[in-house]
């Protein structure tokens, strides 16, 4: 059974960091792209950030575009995402979710979130 | 700015009644590159169909897309309780890729 786990999420001030780690197991890890995808309190479901299975291509919403980073460890089936400069509309569950069949970008596996919580 | 429009915000219906859910694209969807999922409160999203039509593995038979172009619909043929839930189309042809704000699906 594929699975992603989250972790890393928590309470920081405005214009703080945060890294977010998301282990995966139950597959062949470095096969696949991975995205990350947010969720502020009560609302919809929002694209942040991609990379590809080796890790060398990225790809960012613009509103996290320069402050946020995806990078991977395929040998320690781990994929982060290194949160700077955070505000307080970066506030949400982030979820861990595996790309689909042939690189496409729908998300056939999700971990269970990870909450950042942005206050001063 | 292309967005997917998902309307009515919230449905009511009973055990056994068919639920047809549209989402509409501000643009045509290319090659089918739409996607639904289910969320439950708590809960991470699940997928369900992609391809507009293909149901994800172990998604039961009663769940089905249809629908191309700008036009999609997720249909849930017999609702059972435990449909009660958010869900969310996404397109995927395009970068980036953009969600449904939902429909919630309340059973009666």
């Amino acid at each position: 059974e594929v699975q992603l786990v989250e972790s890393g999420g928590g309470l920081v001030e405005p214009g703080g960091s945060l890294r977010l780690s998301c282990e995966a197991s139950g597959l062949t890890f470095s096969r696949y792209g991975m995205s990350w995808v947010r969720q502020a309190p009560g609302k919809g479901l929002e694209w942040v950030s991609s990379i590809s299975r080796d890790g060398g291509e990225t790809f960012y919403a613009d509103s996290v575009k320069g402050r946020f980073t995806i990078f991977r460890d395929n040998s320690k089936n781990t994929m982060f995402l290194q949160m700077n400069s955070l505000r307080d509309e970066d506030a949400a569950i982030y979820f861990c979710a595996k790309i689909g069949q042939l690189g496409l970008w729908y998300f056939d596996v999700w971990g269970r979130g990870t909450l950042v919580t942005i206050s001063s | 700015e292309i967005v997917l429009t998902q309307s009515p915000g919230t449905v009511s219906l009973s055990p056994g009644e068919r639920a047809t859910l549209p989402c509409r694209a501000s643009q045509s969807v290319n090659n089918n590159y739409l996607a639904w999922y289910q969320q439950k409160p708590g809960q991470a999203p699940r997928l369900l169909i992609y391809g507009a039509s293909t149901r994800a593995p172990g998604i039961p038979d009663r769940f089905s897309g249809s629908g191309s172009g700008t036009d999609f619909t997720l249909t849930i043929s017999r609702l059972e309780p435990e449909d009660s839930a958010v869900y969310y189309c996404q397109r995927y042809d395009i970068s980036p890729p953009p969600f449904g704000q939902g429909t919630k699906v309340e059973i009666k």
